[in-house]
């Protein structure tokens, strides 16, 4: 099955860090990615939707410039959360869909960052 | 717009009983109907969609989810609970607005005893 890698899957760092996660979709190719937030015992914000080769789309209410979204390849996106603060501390999820129709995601394991 | 509600936050459920899990949708046009489970510290894990055809969806780990037109719903089943079902189920829904996109329920957590 359409397998998705999410890198690192636990980060622990000093406020004022930038830290970036990676996405990789290992068997498939993924025009379409996805990045989520999850706040504890809530369900999933969709933060931003990332095309392969075009600029991200932001949702209302997520900073471009906080959550710096590069998707250079068919089957990598990151997110960078620059100078990361306490509040910026949540379990970040990609997700990948292999066509443009309306197939099912794949996800990745999420990261836990705690920015301390 | 399109929305999808989970009314229940929890259900509880005996082992070997059936479960069910609730989930109801609106949108306009096709409805493209999923569920997912999250187990603790990870990601989702895609069970059943319903893109067409049968009402009644067959997926992963013996689950099912019937699609009903008329009440807008799309209800996870499984006829016999196991212990290691209890995890974070979530429904979600997509439709076509220029390009696909996904709508998730709250999500609702199972506790299968034993």
């Amino acid at each position: 099955g359409a397998v998705v890698s999410q890198h690192p899957s636990w980060v622990i760092c000093k406020s004022g860090t930038s830290v970036k996660i990676e996405c990789r979709s290992l068997d498939f190719q993924a025009t379409t990615m996805f990045w989520y937030r999850q706040f504890p015992k809530q369900s999933l914000m969709l933060m931003a939707t990332s095309n392969e080769g075009s600029k991200a789309t932001y949702e209302q209410g997520v900073e471009k410039d906080k959550f710096l979204i590069n998707h250079a390849s068919l089957t990598l996106s990151t997110l960078t959360v620059t100078s990361a603060h306490p509040e910026d501390s949540s379990f970040y999820i990609c997700s990948a869909r292999e066509e443009g129709g309306p197939g099912p995601q794949h996800f990745g394991d999420g990261t836990r960052l705690s920015i301390l | 717009a399109q929305s999808v509600a989970q009314p229940e936050d929890q259900v509880n459920v005996a082992e070997g009983n059936p479960l069910t899990v609730k989930c109801t949708y609106s949108v306009s046009g096709n409805p493209y109907l999923f569920w997912y489970v999250q187990y603790p510290n990870r990601g989702l894990q895609f069970l059943l969609k319903y893109i067409t055809g049968d009402n009644l969806v067959k997926g992963s780990y013996g689950f099912e989810a019937e699609f009903n037109k008329s009440q807008t719903s799309f209800h996870l089943k499984k006829p016999s609970a196991l212990v290691s079902d209890s995890a974070l189920y979530f429904c979600a829904v997509s439709a076509y607005t220029g390009g696909f996109k996904t709508i998730f329920g709250a999500g609702t957590r199972l506790f299968v005893k034993a």
